[in-house]
This record gives structure tokens, C-alpha cells and sequence, in this order.
């Protein structure tokens, strides 16, 4: 059974740094890609990244580039998303999720339970 | 602003059909054939419904149909149930260097 399983709740201060994780079961990390998706508190869905778990390639939106950064342990299966310096509207709900298909763009077949984030002084 | 503009709600009554429309732009869901559609219940994660504009997932519901026409996809949902109620998001595949783009969302109240 295909899993992405993400790390629990978080509470930082606005400066802190954070790093987020997205443990994969259940299939071959490598062989599709993963995104991070941010839901801020009662909106939508907003796509930050990809990461091709195969050789760290990876895709940032304009929205998100320089500020978030995204990475894989291949050896653990795992995936992450952290930030150097959180701001008060990094707030919000994080989700991993999984491409449908192994190359090229694809839509998200399994996701994270997401992992929310709170960054307040 | 989302890249993408859905109806901020929908409504039907059980037994019903309901059509949520995405409307993008030539960059976007007129360039893609990777739109697709996501069902979020309240503090869950999203669920993939439809992919590549009119393909279901395994498990997913044939009441669920995705159709596209030119800058437009459109999520239909026939005899609605009460499980359907939920928020409904289109995401597409987009020629800029954003890759990806979501619509708004579309919350779809089951009367």
C-alpha cells in the first residue's frame, strides 16, 4: 500500500528555521516525483515544488523560490521541505504528494496527511 | 488571485447534477491536456478525481466526469450524494515557470 506519511505539527517563532519530512512507503521512492503543497489557514491550494527523487532534480514555483528549499534521502525514503528563516505567513498546512506517473508532468495520486505549520511570536 | 477561476460555491440536491467550471488561460488549461480535479472534506487531504482532463482513477466514482474546452475544464458530478459535499479544486499543468496552478477551490454544498 502506497504511503506518504508526513511529520507532526509544528510552533516556531517568526526567524526560526524548520524542516518538514514526507516518509514514502510502499512503492520505489525513485521511481516518481513528489511535490509540497501549501494550504494556508481557510484557502486554497497552492504548488511550491518538485523534487525526481531519482537524481534531486528539482522545480520551484516563482512564489516559492528562494525562500523554501527541497531536497530527498533516498536511503529513507524520505522527502523534505524546510526554510532558514519562517515569517508569520509561512503559516499554514503543508502536504506532500506523489505524481501519478514515473516521467513528464502528472497530477498528484497519493498525498500526505499534511503537516501544519505556526509560526508566531 | 488563483491562477485559475472557479465559482466560489456550488449547490445541488441529492440526485442531482452539478457542473464546477476552471477557466484559465492559453498558458494553462488551453495548453494542457494534464488538468485535473482534487475532492477536499474538511481537514482531510486533497483526493485525486479526475486526471488529464477525463480520466478517473481507480476507485474513484464514474458519477465523477472531467470535460475541457478550449481556456475551460469543467468537473461534472451526477446524482449527487451527501458524501460529495466537499471543497473541489481543478489544478493544471501550465507552460510558465510556475509548472503548476490550482483554482480557487469551489465549495459544493449537498441541499
Amino acid at each position: 500500500e502506497v504511503q506518504l506519511v508526513q511529520s507532526g505539527a509544528e510552533v516556531k517563532e517568526p526567524g526560526e528555521s524548520l524542516r518538514i519530512s514526507c516518509k514514502a512507503s510502499g512503492y520505489i521512492i525513485t521511481n516518481y516525483w513528489i511535490s509540497w503543497v501549501r494550504q494556508m489557514p481557510g484557502k486554497g491550494l497552492e504548488w511550491m515544488g518538485r523534487i525526481d527523487p531519482s537524481d534531486s532534480y528539482k522545480n520551484y514555483s516563482p512564489s516559492f523560490e528562494g525562500h523554501v528549499t527541497i531536497s530527498v534521502d533516498k536511503s529513507i525514503s524520505t522527502a523534505y521541505l524546510q526554510w532558514s528563516s519562517l515569517k508569520a505567513s509561512d503559516t499554514a498546512i503543508y502536504y506532500c504528494a506523489r505524481h501519478i506517473r514515473s516521467s513528464g508532468w502528472s497530477p498528484f495520486d497519493y498525498w500526505g496527511q499534511g503537516t501544519l505549520a505556526t509560526v508566531s511570536s | 488571485q488563483s491562477a485559475l477561476t472557479q465559482p466560489a460555491s456550488v449547490s445541488g440536491s441529492p440526485g442531482q447534477s452539478i457542473t464546477i467550471s476552471c477557466t484559465g488561460t492559453s498558458s494553462d488549461v488551453g495548453f494542457s491536456k494534464y488538468v485535473s480535479w482534487y475532492q477536499q472534506h474538511p481537514g482531510k487531504a486533497p483526493k485525486l478525481m479526475i486526471y488529464d482532463v477525463s480520466n478517473r482513477p481507480s476507485g474513484v466514482s464514474n458519477r465523477f466526469s472531467g470535460s475541457k474546452s478550449g481556456n475551460t475544464a469543467s468537473l461534472t458530478i451526477s446524482g449527487l450524494q451527501a458524501e460529495d459535499e466537499a471543497d473541489y479544486y481543478c489544478s493544471s499543468y501550465t507552460s510558465t515557470t510556475t509548472l503548476a496552478v490550482f483554482g480557487g477551490g469551489t465549495r459544493l454544498t449537498v441541499l
